[in-house]
This record gives structure tokens, C-alpha cells and sequence, in this order.
């Protein structure tokens, strides 16, 4: 069964940082890749998706991820985070097989912005 | 502007009572699905619907039922036999297979008292 791992439960950064996000999945064949921000109490908004091709994959907000097979891995990183940055952040693998109707979401990593 | 509404935003509940969770999307997506969501256990899928009557179990069914009848809407209803109910509920859809993106509702939060 496909599962995806953040292991970052929280994180905190400092405004103008740069900002990398972990997100390690396990899936046998290839997967669609997705990182989904939410606010709280809202719902999640899609930032970014990986299904095929380049894999660097720009995404809204000025963040960015880069799949790399060999490592299992889809981290999502941020040049410069802004306080509107603050959030939580979601990493999601797809079944390629069926498309995203059986989406798995990792546990999710908050962030905090320091000023 | 197209999109998911999803009421009530907030709802309490006696135990031994159901309640129902409306989901109204006006995306003609032919996918729906109904998430539950708790602190530090990411999102996890109740029940997905592809087409107008017919849903499918997601990874925690028991205690939830829904139905499809019509494409825009797909309630959820949790039933007293959800032995823990409490959490925030979101509903998503999807234009359907074929790794399309999944647009999400802003939730609904249920308390039990």
C-alpha cells in the first residue's frame, strides 16, 4: 500500500529564510506526487503536482519541488518564506494506476514564521 | 466562482445522535470525496464517489454513510455508531480518474458533547 512520510512535525523559520519541506513516499510504480498548504481551519489549496517529465516542478507562492526517484523523495523548498508562509503543509501520493481517487496524505508539517 | 461548499461550518451533537454533513459543488466534477481530519494524523478517506450513485469505502468507513444522488452533492452522515467522532471534516472533488487535482471545501467541525 502506497504511504507517505513527513517527518517534520513542526518547523520554524525566520522571515527571509530559505525553507525546505520533507516529504518521503512509498509506492511500487510511478507515483503522482501533490503538496496541498492549509490554513487553519480552512480547507487545503493545491500548491504544487508532480505526475511526469521535468522533475523540478514550479508551484503558486514561489515554492518549488523536486522529485527525486532515488531517493523516494518530493520535498518542497522556498528561496525567501514570507510571514504569510505560516501554515500547515501537506505532501500526497496518488495511485498512476486510477488517478487520485485513492490520494494518501502524510501527517503534515507546520510552520511557524519568526520575524 | 466555482467551488465546494460545505455547511454546517460548525456543529455540535449529543452522543447517540447522527448528524449530516452537506457537500455542494458547483464544479461538475464527477468525483467527490469525504475526508476526516485529526491533529497529527494528517487526512484520512472516509468514502469517494466516481459517478452519480455509486461511492466506494475509503480506509475508515465504519461509522459514516452516504450517498450520490445527485452529481453536485454528496452528503455524509455520521451515524452513532462512530465511536469517535469529533474531528474536522473535509469534502474534495475531482474531475475524475486520471490524476486530476482535487479541489477541497473549507470543513466542517464536529464536536460531540
Amino acid at each position: 500500500a502506497q504511504s507517505v512520510t513527513q517527518p517534520d512535525i513542526h518547523i520554524t523559520v525566520s522571515e527571509g529564510a530559505s525553507l525546505e519541506l520533507r516529504c518521503n513516499y512509498s509506492y511500487g510504480a510511478t507515483p503522482y506526487l501533490f503538496w496541498y498548504v492549509q490554513s487553519p481551519g480552512q480547507g487545503l489549496q493545491l500548491l504544487l503536482k508532480y505526475f511526469s517529465g521535468d522533475t523540478l516542478v514550479q508551484g503558486i507562492k514561489g515554492f518549488e519541488a523536486e522529485f527525486k526517484r532515488s531517493q523516494s523523495s518530493f520535498n518542497l523548498r522556498k528561496p525567501s518564506v514570507h510571514w504569510s508562509d505560516a501554515a500547515e503543509y501537506f505532501c500526497a501520493v496518488g495511485e498512476s494506476n486510477f488517478g487520485n481517487e485513492k490520494l494518501t496524505f502524510g501527517t503534515g508539517t507546520r510552520l511557524t514564521i519568526i520575524p | 466562482d466555482g467551488g465546494i461548499t460545505q455547511s454546517p461550518k460548525y456543529l455540535f451533537r449529543k452522543e447517540g445522535q447522527n448528524v449530516t454533513l452537506s457537500c455542494e459543488q458547483n464544479l461538475n466534477h464527477d468525483a467527490m470525496y469525504w475526508y476526516r481530519q485529526d491533529p497529527g494524523q494528517g487526512l484520512r478517506l472516509i468514502y469517494y464517489s466516481q459517478i452519480v450513485n455509486d461511492f466506494q469505502k475509503g480506509d475508515i468507513a465504519e461509522g459514516y454513510s452516504v450517498s450520490r444522488e445527485k452529481k453536485e452533492s454528496f452528503p455524509l452522515t455520521v451515524t452513532s455508531a462512530q465511536k469517535n467522532p469529533t474531528a474536522f471534516y473535509l469534502c474534495a472533488s475531482s474531475a475524475g480518474s486520471g490524476a486530476n487535482v482535487l479541489t477541497f471545501g473549507a470543513g466542517s467541525r464536529l464536536t460531540v458533547l
